[in-house]
């Protein structure tokens, strides 16, 4: 079936210090990816939609500068978080759906960021 | 707009018990539903989907959910827990049965078996 893989699964940086994290579709194309937040015993929270080629659309409240997606290609989409501080701790998946097959979103493991 | 509406953050239940998981649903148009779960650390596992058509629909592991229009709702069930069945479950909705828009998830149940 088709996978997501993400990586890092888990990374710790300092504070103001910029944190890349990939997602990439193993098995199919995915012209629309979509990266999620979750904070602690919380749901996910979409963040923004990443598309092949253009630019993300983000969510309300989301800051564009601080959290930097591109989506060069299309098996791989990236966010980067920027200066990051301690309130950007987090837990990252990253989703992908495979349109051609119609099949629904597949999920990335997801990626742990601690800010100290 | 769309939201789902997961009853209960925690359902705890005895192992072989029926377990129940309740989601609602508030679409505009005919919505696409989704259960999910999560183990910790880890991403999610699609479980089931409706789409169109029967409005039972099995998932993996026994779980089974059906889409009640007039209730708006679209709860999760499986006749016998077992341990292993201890994560998170996510309710979700999308305009697309691909989820190719996103999905707007419930706020998640925490299932607990107990022994």
């Amino acid at each position: 079936g088709a996978v997501v893989s993400q990586h890092p699964s888990w990374v710790i940086c300092k504070s103001g210090t910029s944190v890349k994290i990939e997602c990439r579709s193993l098995d199919f194309q995915a012209t629309t990816m979509f990266w999620y937040r979750q904070f602690p015993k919380q749901s996910l929270m979409l963040m923004a939609t990443s598309n092949e080629g253009s630019k993300a659309t983000y969510e309300q409240g989301v800051e564009k500068d601080k959290f930097l997606i591109n989506h060069a290609s299309l098996t791989l989409s990236t966010l980067t978080v920027t200066s990051a501080h301690p309130e950007d701790s987090s837990f990252y998946i990253c989703s992908a759906a495979d349109v051609g097959r119609g099949s629904p979103l597949h999920f990335g493991n997801g990626t742990r960021l601690t800010v100290t | 707009a769309q939201s789902v509406t997961q009853l209960g953050s925690h359902v705890s239940v005895s192992e072989g018990a029926l377990v129940l998981l309740r989601c609602n649903y508030s679409s505009s148009v005919p919505p696409y539903l989704f259960w999910y779960v999560q183990y910790p650390n880890q991403g999610l596992q699609l479980l089931l989907k409706y789409t169109t058509g029967a409005t039972l629909v099995k998932g993996i592991n026994g779980f089974e959910a059906e889409f009640k229009k007039s209730e708006t709702s679209f709860h999760l069930t499986k006749p016998s827990a077992h341990m292993s069945d201890a994560a998170e479950y996510f309710c979700a909705v999308s305009f697309s049965g691909g989820g190719a828009d996103g999905l707007t998830f419930g706020k998640g149940t925490h299932l607990i078996i107990q022994p």
